[in-house]
C-alpha cells in the first residue's frame, strides 16, 4: 500500500512555456501533498505544503506565482511550473500523507525530471 | 539552520558486516523519526520509522536506534547486501509538521 505516482516521469520544453507535473495518491487519501525539489548531489528541498481544498503553503524563498500548486482533492496535488527558464531544470518529487489514524510518514512518488532549453 | 545533520556524506561496507548511518538533530520538539533510501532518479522510499517515546525500532535487517539525549539517530543494515547501495536520507519532525531532511548519505556495499 501507501503508493504514490508522478506524471510525466520526464519533460524537456522550452524556455517561456508552462510545465504541469501531477501527483497522486493511489491507494489512500493523502490529506496532504508535499513538493520537493532535489539539484544533482542535494539533498531534497521542500518547495511547499499543501492541504486538500486550501491554499499551499511555500517555503521562503520558494515564489509562489511561479511553481503554482493545486490540491483539488484528496489523491491528486499539481505543481505548475510557469514560464519556465533554464534555471528551473531540476527533479521534482512529491509526497503525501494519509488521514489521521496512519503515522505521518511520507510516502514520495518516483519524481519527474524537468529540463527547460 | 540545518536542523538534522547527516555528517557522513558517504560511507562504504563490505558485503555481509553491518552498515551504521548516523544523524544528528538539534530540535528537542521532533517526535518524529524516518529513514529513507533513494536511488539515482527515483523518489525516496520509506524504510523505517520511529517515535520519540521509543528507543529501538527493528524491521528486518534494518534497525533503527534513537537516543533523544544525545539528539542523534542511527540505522543499522545487518548484513549489508549490494542491493543496499543507495542514498540514505534521514529526517525528523513533529506530528502534524513537515520533515526535515538531512542532507544524504552514500552507502557503497561491495560484494
Amino acid at each position: 500500500g501507501a503508493v504514490v505516482s508522478q506524471h510525466p516521469s520526464w519533460v524537456i520544453c522550452k524556455s517561456g512555456t508552462s510545465v504541469k507535473i501531477e501527483c497522486r495518491s493511489l491507494d489512500f487519501q493523502a490529506t496532504t501533498m508535499f513538493w520537493y525539489r532535489q539539484f544533482p548531489k542535494q539533498s531534497l528541498m521542500l518547495m511547499a505544503t499543501s492541504n486538500e481544498g486550501s491554499k499551499a503553503t511555500y517555503e521562503q524563498g520558494v515564489e509562489k506565482d511561479k511553481f503554482l500548486i493545486n490540491h483539488a482533492s484528496l489523491t491528486l496535488s499539481t505543481l505548475t511550473v510557469t514560464s519556465a527558464h533554464p534555471e528551473d531544470s531540476s527533479f521534482y518529487i512529491c509526497s503525501a500523507t494519509g488521514l489521521a489514524g496512519l503515522t505521518d510518514t511520507q510516502y514520495f512518488g518516483p519524481g519527474t525530471r524537468l529540463t527547460v532549453l | 539552520d540545518q536542523q538534522v545533520k547527516q555528517n557522513s556524506p558517504s560511507l562504504s561496507v563490505q558485503e555481509g558486516r553491518i552498515s551504521i548511518l548516523n544523524c544528528d538533530y538539534t530540535n528537542s520538539m521532533f517526535d518524529y523519526f524516518l529513514w529513507y533510501k533513494k536511488y539515482p532518479a527515483e523518489g525516496p522510499t520509506f524504510l523505517i520509522s520511529i517515535s520519540s517515546i521509543k528507543d529501538k525500532n527493528e524491521d528486518g535487517r534494518f534497525t533503527v536506534f534513537l537516543n533523544k539525549s544525545a539528539k542523534h539517530l542511527s540505522l543499522h543494515i545487518v548484513p549489508s547486501q549490494p542491493g543496499d547501495s543507495a542514498v540514505y536520507f534521514c529526517a525528523a519532525g513533529k506530528y502534524g509538521n513537515k520533515l526535515v531532511f538531512g542532507a544524504g548519505t552514500i552507502l557503497r556495499v561491495k560484494s
